[in-house]
C-alpha cells in the first residue's frame, strides 16, 4: 500500500493566518492526490482534486500544490469556519488511501 | 443533485455477515467512468478506502479485505450493496459510501452521511 503521511498532525492558529499542511507519499502518485475537510460528525468534503484543481464551490482561499510525493494545501486567509480535519488522499494506486489527518482548530 | 445514503444494520455480533446499502439518486451507475466508493471511519482514526464499482461492473477492493468484501450494484434500482463476511470488533466503524466522477477524476465529490456499525456480542 502507498502510505500518506501528513503533517502537522494538529495546528492552531488565528483568523485571519494563512496555513499550510503537507502530505508526503511513499512513492509517486503522480499527481492522483485529493484534499478533503471533514467536520466532528460530518461525511469529508472535496477541497482539492487532482493536486491543485478546486472543487466547484469551495472558496478561493484554498489552494492545493506538489506532484509526485510531496503535497500541500494552503488556506490562505484561516476563517472560523475552516476549524476541521483535513485529510490528503492517493488515488494512483489500489487501495486509495489517506493520510492520518490534520486537526485545524482556530485560536 | 446527486445524493447518497446509506442503510443497514446498526449492530452486528461477531462473525455474522455486513449488508449496507447506498441508494443513491442524481446521477447513473450505467454513465461511463462512474463509481461508486465505500469508505470507512473507526471512532476517532482516519478515513480508509475499502473498494469500489464502476458502471461497467469493475470492482477494486482493498487487499487486505479482498476475502471478505463484495460490491454488487443493481443500476435500475440506483442501489450498491457493501458485503462484508465474518466482522470483528475491530470492524466497528462509520461507513460511507460515495460518487466517483467519470473522466479522468479518481476523486470522491459526493458523500452519504455515513451510517455507524458497531460489531459487538
Amino acid at each position: 500500500d502507498i502510505q500518506m503521511t501528513q503533517s502537522p498532525t494538529s495546528l492552531s492558529a488565528s483568523v485571519g493566518d494563512r496555513v499550510t499542511i503537507t502530505c508526503r507519499a511513499s512513492q509517486s502518485v503522480s499527481s492522483y492526490l485529493n484534499w478533503y475537510q471533514q467536520k466532528p460528525g460530518k461525511a469529508p468534503k472535496l477541497l482539492i482534486y487532482a493536486a491543485s484543481s478546486l472543487q466547484s464551490g469551495v472558496p478561493s482561499r484554498f489552494s492545493g500544490g506538489g506532484s509526485g510525493t510531496d503535497f500541500i494545501l494552503t488556506i490562505s486567509s484561516l476563517q472560523p469556519e475552516d476549524s476541521a480535519t483535513y485529510y490528503c488522499q492517493q488515488s494512483y494506486g489500489i487501495p486509495y488511501t489517506f493520510g492520518q489527518g490534520t486537526k485545524v482548530e482556530i485560536k | 443533485q446527486i445524493t447518497l445514503k446509506e442503510a443497514g444494520p446498526t449492530l452486528v455480533k461477531p462473525t455474522q455477515t455486513l449488508t449496507l446499502t447506498c441508494t443513491f439518486s442524481g446521477f447513473s451507475l450505467s454513465t461511463s467512468g462512474v463509481g461508486v466508493g465505500w469508505i470507512r471511519q473507526p471512532p476517532g482514526k482516519p478515513l480508509e478506502w475499502l473498494g469500489i464499482i464502476y458502471w461497467d461492473d469493475d470492482k477494486r477492493y482493498r487487499p487486505s479485505l479482498n476475502s471478505r468484501l463484495t460490491l454488487t450494484k443493481d443500476t435500475s434500482k440506483n442501489q450498491v450493496v457493501l458485503t462484508m463476511t465474518n466482522m470483528d470488533p475491530v470492524d466497528t466503524a462509520t461507513y460511507y459510501c460515495a460518487h466517483r466522477r467519470g473522466g479522468n477524476s479518481r476523486d470522491f465529490d459526493y458523500w452519504g452521511q455515513g451510517t455507524l456499525v458497531t460489531v459487538s456480542s
